[in-house]
């Protein structure tokens, strides 16, 4: 029963469409978040949500827009794609916000943009 | 702000043999940090949690040490397998909820 998952896997699209990307964690958990893993294996942080409220957002452009429907579910949307939008997506969860429980993650999904 | 470090990037070491992964923090002012393992095109796989408060955690045949004062963590892995090849990761979790990533060690076991 996987806890945190992710769809779609793979998506490869042309430059100036508009993609979804689903989250989805079975763990109870408050908080979730937005990851973004570039071709150098780095992790960065792009949105963080607590009870569907958005606590963190970086700098990421505009066009990256999160919704979560309810606490067990936060969506990215991206439109307008663009070339340097191409790396691994993951969401992740914790129990609560300023809490010392573990993070969990999700397998990821591989965007590729032409 | 927080930096976290992970040196070596790559380390290849042949099978049985016993190894360190380090991971140094330039910010004493944590929560917890945690040892995590990605497999290639896959998600990251949370191996061990250590409190502040915490010197050591050990699951298995892996063992995590945290040296708040210094900044330092090490994942000891004992009697390596093939199967323990991977990327691994430590991430530090900070005051404000922000997590901050190590860019990665990944090992390779020889059988």
């Amino acid at each position: 029963d996987t806890a945190v998952s992710q769809t779609p896997k793979y998506l490869v699209t042309q430059m100036g469409n508009d993609k979804s990307i689903k989250c989805e964690q079975n763990l109870g958990h408050d908080t979730m978040y937005w990851y973004k893993q570039d071709s150098k294996k780095f992790l960065k942080i792009m949105f963080s949500y607590n009870n569907k409220e958005l606590i963190i957002n970086e700098t990421v452009p505009n066009r990256f827009s999160p919704k979560s429907p309810d606490k067990a579910h936060l969506n990215l949307h991206i439109n307008s794609l663009e070339l340097g939008d191409s790396a691994v997506y993951f969401c992740a969860s914790s129990q609560r916000w300023e809490n010392t429980g573990e993070l969990f993650f999700g397998e990821g999904s591989r965007l590729t943009v032409l | 702000k927080q930096e976290v470090t992970q040196i070596p990037a790559a380390l290849s070491v042949p099978e049985g043999e016993n190894l360190v992964l380090n991971c140094s923090f330039t910010d004493s002012a944590i929560y917890n940090l945690q040892w995590f393992r990605q497999d290639p095109g896959k998600g990251l796989t949370s191996l061990l949690l250590i409190q502040s408060s915490q010197r050591e955690q050990t699951s298995g045949r892996l063992n995590a040490s945290l040296d708040k004062s210094s900044g330092r963590s090490t994942l000891y892995i004992a009697a390596s397998q093939p199967g323990d090849s991977a990327t691994y990761l430590c991430a530090v979790r900070t005051f404000g909820n922000q997590f901050y990533f190590g860019t990665g060690t990944s090992l390779t076991v020889i059988p």
